[in-house]
């Protein structure tokens, strides 16, 4: 079965502690993306990667941190130096055509983050 | 800045009516997306729209984008419980693939 796995789906973390999401995907896209999701504020881009050993900051990239080392893994830190960090994080990936065209980004299950 | 307006932020129907929801852009969109999400979970991808006029139609639910690619409604005829959850918006304003979200509507279906 092809699609995106986020684990784990609950995770508690310290103050101070680093913690890493998965974000896995069997579906051969080139492009995976980091989403945060806040109640009442939508979806906003932490991190996008549109290819292997290449990715790009969002619009709330600070305090978090990303590598590509592989197509199908797309890992993101969320360091002590994010503020706010307790949100729900959502994995996307896509395989973008050529051109201007839209391409369609496809969601992993979510990870909820909740920092005590 | 908020580039994608959604609305209405809640609706409460009950089951058999129709309904429509609204995202406007403030910008031309090259790709428009509909999304429907569980509490919790990810966004299952409903339908995406890119042509001025454009409809699709997928069982009981309608997406259409204006003519000026600015304005999208997402349409349910005949709503069922299971059409509960929450519509969310992207928009791709700049033909790069990231994409923008409205806040969503939550739908809530009464039986």
């Amino acid at each position: 079965d092809g699609g995106i796995t986020q684990s784990p789906k609950y995770l508690f973390r310290k103050e101070g502690q680093n913690v890493t999401l998965s974000c896995e995907q069997n579906l051969n896209h080139d492009a995976m993306y980091w989403y945060r999701q806040d109640p009442g504020q939508g979806l906003r881009l932490i991190y996008y990667s549109q290819i292997v050993n290449d990715f790009q900051k969002g619009d709330i990239a600070e305090g978090y941190s990303v590598s590509r080392e592989k197509k199908e893994s797309f890992p993101l830190t969320v360091t002590s130096a994010q503020k706010n960090p307790t949100a729900f994080y959502l994995c996307a990936s896509s395989s973008p055509t050529s051109g201007r065209a839209a391409d369609t980004q496809y969601f992993g299950p979510g990870t909820r983050l909740t920092v005590l | 800045s908020q580039e994608l307006e959604q609305s209405p932020q809640s609706l409460i129907v009950q089951e058999g009516k129709n309904l429509t929801i609204n995202c406007t852009s403030s910008k031309t969109l090259y790709g428009l997306y509909w999304y429907k999400q569980k509490y919790g979970e990810g966004l299952i991808f409903l339908m995406m729209l890119q042509k001025g006029g454009e409809e699709k139609s997928h069982e009981k639910i309608t997406a259409k984008l204006d003519e000026k690619k600015q304005q999208s409604s997402l349409h349910i005829t005949a709503s069922q419980p299971s059409h509960a959850g929450i519509y969310l918006c992207g928009a791709d304003t700049s033909g790069a693939n990231n994409l923008f979200f409205g806040t969503g509507t939550r739908l809530t279906v009464i039986p």
